[in-house]
């Protein structure tokens, strides 16, 4: 069973601070996503990563793929209130095209 | 985009009664699909994988005759709580994935199971 840790758990953090959340497994996967939700709604997708030490950027949120592709992060700059939700990770599609998610951070950004 | 639809996105049911939660996909066909259950602040737990015309793929731990799946058509599968209780109340949700390596979730559904 492909397991996603993600770290920290909780984080609350005053705005215009930054954070990174990170993703980590001791499995390789094909690609990893990472989402953000709020409460009530579904998962939005923010990001897909497929290369081993991929980097994409999107405004002011910055997501790496491991070179080993075990591992992901995201780092959010200068933070502000409307980050505030639950961000998971997920790693796959595998083989029955499922995602294995990861164990989530909810972000509390501060006013 | 393509877009996954749940529907009831709220229901409030009385113990002992079954509810009953639809999935469809608006734009696209979904051979597969997934339900997902979710705890306040908490990740999505694989429930089961909805096969159009063949049976579901249920996870360890979660029983199938309480939770019944069916994936009767290409664009919509259904998830049925039977006879309900309280701790059957959560958030759940369904995804599907339309050809590409994107997978689309629908808005959710809470039941509350009184």
């Amino acid at each position: 069973t492909q397991l996603l840790e993600q770290s920290p758990q909780f984080l609350s953090i005053q705005e215009g601070e930054n954070l990174t959340v990170y993703c980590n497994s001791s499995s390789v996967f094909s690609s990893l996503q990472w989402y953000r939700q709020e409460p009530g709604e579904g998962p939005v997708l923010l990001v897909t990563v497929v290369t081993g030490g991929e980097v994409k950027k999107l405004k002011r949120l910055t997501f790496q793929f491991g070179d080993a592709r075990k591992d992901s992060s995201l780092h959010i700059t200068a933070a502000q209130p409307g980050d505030t939700g639950l961000y998971l990770c997920a790693g796959g599609p595998g083989s029955a095209r499922q995602l294995t998610f990861g164990s989530g951070t909810q972000l509390t950004v501060l006013p | 985009g393509a877009v996954v639809s749940q529907h009831p996105s709220r229901v409030i049911c009385k113990s002992g009664t079954s509810v009953k939660i639809e999935c469809r996909s608006l734009d696209f066909q979904a051979t597969t699909m997934f339900w997902y259950r979710q705890f306040p602040k908490q990740s999505l737990m694989l429930m089961a994988t909805s096969n159009e015309g063949s049976k579901a793929t249920y996870e360890q731990g979660v029983e199938k005759d309480k939770f019944l799946i069916n994936h009767a058509s290409l664009t919509l599968s259904t998830l049925t709580v039977t006879s309900a209780h309280p701790e059957d109340s959560s958030f759940y949700i369904c995804s599907a994935k339309p050809a590409g390596n994107t997978i689309y979730f629908g808005e959710g559904s809470w039941l509350t199971v009184v």
